[in-house]
């Protein structure tokens, strides 16, 4: 059974402290996309990665945010330090890209949903 | 403009009834579209990819493509309560780093 899986499901947190996120991207996916979802601003993409390399991060925080992809099955989103605003459901999603294909095809996580206090 | 418009809802229809879900892009050379299925507190399902023109059919799902018009849609026939969820249209960005781009979504409420 193929899926994408995160841990935690849900992390409840006081400002200031660090969180981590932790994706395992659908085996043999190449692409991992992490994204945050809030009632107020939708789906937004924070980062993405090929073949573990950083493509796109330009929707993440950048003083309190980074994202990792140690190894081909491990992605990881890190919030230091930690502010209420960054309460929503962070979602991971992983595709296969084919060169030269444009199919992009992405399939979900169940989510972190994250509340800081 | 936002690079993807969905009418947020909610659209209602009855059980039986056909549900008309609609989105366009700004992006002219977009290839790629897909639908997304979200039940509250759940996480987006893919339910539907389309990259040609024209209409594409899988069981009560059909989605339809006018590159021309840069519009997509989704109809969902014979609808159920179980269909009651809210639909994400979501377009593949040929410009700048290549993403996917999400619209807001519409909800639909099939009532029995």
């Amino acid at each position: 059974d193929a899926r994408v899986t995160q841990t935690p499901r849900h992390k409840v947190t006081e400002m200031g402290q660090e969180v981590t996120m932790r994706c395992q991207p659908i085996l043999g996916h190449n692409t991992v996309f992490w994204y945050r979802q809030t009632m107020m601003q939708g789906l937004e993409l924070l980062a993405y990665f090929r073949n573990r390399a950083p493509l796109d991060d330009s929707g993440m925080p950048k003083d309190r945010f980074s994202a990792e992809m140690p190894d081909a099955t491990l992605a990881t989103l890190k919030i230091q330090p930690s502010e209420p605003r960054d309460s929503a459901v962070y979602f991971c999603a992983s595709g296969l890209a084919l060169r030269g294909a444009s199919y992009n095809e992405q399939f979900f996580g169940p989510g972190t949903r994250l509340t800081v206090l | 403009q936002k690079e993807v418009e969905q009418n947020s809802g909610p659209l209602s229809v009855p059980e039986g009834a056909i549900a008309s879900l609609n989105c366009t892009y700004s992006d002219r050379v977009s290839q790629s579209f897909f639908w997304y299925r979200q039940y509250s507190g759940k996480s987006p399902e893919l339910i539907m990819s389309i990259y040609s023109n024209g209409d594409k059919e899988d069981g009560r799902f059909t989605a339809q493509l006018n590159k021309a018009s840069q519009y997509v849609s989704l109809l969902i026939r014979d609808s159920q309560p179980s269909d009651s969820a809210t639909y994400l249209c979501a377009v593949f960005m040929n410009t700048g780093f290549q993403k996917l781009v999400f619209g807001t979504g519409t909800r639909l409420l099939v009532s029995p």
